[in-house]
Parts: C-alpha cells; sequence; structure tokens
C-alpha cells in the first residue's frame, strides 16, 4: 500500500530564510505527487504537482518541489519564507491505477517568524 | 469558475444524530472525492465517484455512511446515528478526470463536524 511521510512534524524558520519541507513517498508505481497548504480552518489550496516530465517543478507563492524517483522523496522548497507562509502543508500521492484518490502525509506545520 | 462549494462549513450536533452534508463540485468534473481530516492529520480518503457512480469506499466508511451523487453534479455524505468520533472536517475535492493534469484535485472549504 501507499504510503507518505512527512519527515517533520513541525518547522519553526526566521522570516526570508529559506526553508525545505521534506517529504517522502512508498510505491512501486509510477505515482502524481502533490503539495498542499492549508490555513486555520480552510480547505486545502494546490500549491504545486509533478505529473511527469521536468524534475523540478514550480509553484504558486514561490514555492517549487523537486521529484527525485531514486529516493522517492518530494521534497518543497522556497528561497525566502514570509510571514504569510505560516500554515499547514500536506505532501500527497496519487496512483491512476486507484482511482486517483489521494493519500496524504500527516502534514508540516511551517511557521514562520519575525 | 467558483471552485468546489461546501454546506454548511458548521455543524454542531448531539449524539445520535443525524447528519447530512453538501458538495457542489466544478463544474464539469466528473470525479468527485470526499475525505475525512481529524485534528493534527492529513486527510483520509473516504469514497469517491465517477459521475454518478460510487466506484470505492474506505473501510473507514462504516455501515452508517452513505454517500451519493444522483445525477453526476453534487454529492451528499450522510452520517446516522453520530458518534464523537465522528468529529472532523469533511473535504470534496473534484478533478476534471484520471490522467494527467486532469487528475488534479481542488477542494472546497470543509463542513466541520462537531459530535457533543
Amino acid at each position: 500500500a501507499q504510503s507518505v511521510t512527512q519527515l517533520d512534524s513541525q518547522v519553526p524558520v526566521f522570516e526570508e530564510a529559506p526553508v525545505e519541507l521534506r517529504c517522502n513517498y512508498s510505491s512501486s508505481v509510477s505515482v502524481y505527487l502533490f503539495w498542499y497548504v492549508q490555513y486555520p480552518n480552510q480547505g486545502l489550496q494546490l500549491l504545486l504537482k509533478y505529473l511527469s516530465g521536468s524534475t523540478l517543478v514550480k509553484g504558486i507563492n514561490g514555492f517549487e518541489a523537486e521529484f527525485n524517483k531514486s529516493q522517492t522523496s518530494f521534497h518543497l522548497r522556497k528561497p525566502s519564507v514570509h510571514i504569510s507562509d505560516t500554515a499547514e502543508y500536506f505532501c500527497a500521492v496519487s496512483d491512476r491505477n486507484q482511482g486517483g484518490k489521494l493519500i496524504f502525509g500527516q502534514g508540516t506545520e511551517l511557521s514562520v517568524k519575525p | 469558475d467558483t471552485g468546489v462549494s461546501q454546506n454548511p462549513r458548521h455543524k454542531i450536533t448531539k449524539r445520535g444524530q443525524n447528519v447530512t452534508f453538501r458538495c457542489d463540485p466544478i463544474s464539469e468534473h466528473n470525479r468527485l472525492y470526499w475525505y475525512r481530516q481529524t485534528l493534527g492529520q492529513g486527510p483520509e480518503f473516504l469514497t469517491y465517484f465517477q459521475n454518478e457512480a460510487q466506484l470505492e469506499k474506505s473501510r473507514l466508511l462504516s455501515d452508517r455512511f452513505s454517500a451519493e451523487r444522483p445525477k453526476g453534479s453534487f454529492s451528499t455524505l450522510e452520517i446516522q446515528r453520530t458518534e464523537q468520533g465522528d468529529s472532523a472536517m469533511y473535504l470534496c475535492a473534484s478533478s476534471p478526470g484520471l490522467a494527467g493534469g486532469r487528475a488534479t484535485q481542488y477542494f472546497g472549504p470543509g463542513t466541520r463536524l462537531l459530535v457533543l
């Protein structure tokens, strides 16, 4: 069965510093990978996705992620964070052979301090 | 494109009561998914539809849960005889298809359920 591991439950960082949120997945088949962001008491907003092609994908709000098939990782990065980036971030994987349902990690709480 | 909408946004009920939530997907999205998210956890898959057909149900979906999508447009999720353990955020998502970019799921704001 597929699973997603987000290696850090909480990441505190100062404003304008770089950040990396780590995500590893387990799967023996080709998958699609996603990062979503969730602000308090809201639904999930798509940040970026990897479907195929270039392993470096760019998303909204200056975020990017790199797909590494050999390490089964999809880490999220931003070179300079803002206070407004404070939120919960979820990594997710889907397998088109299993109906496309998303399997989520436990989430990483990013806290940006001034 | 108005996005995925869910109603109500909040629901407080007493244990043993029935509740029903509604999800309106993005127009022309033929796939609709339900997820449940408890505090401090990632969303967990419950069920999904392709058009009006319910194609998969998670083991999390006990007999007290039922979902429908009668005309392949909006969907309802009903919980009968609610229990305190049902307290969670219920999220709905839709996608235009299954392959490539069409597999991208867009989420609604969620319905937060509190069972007293």
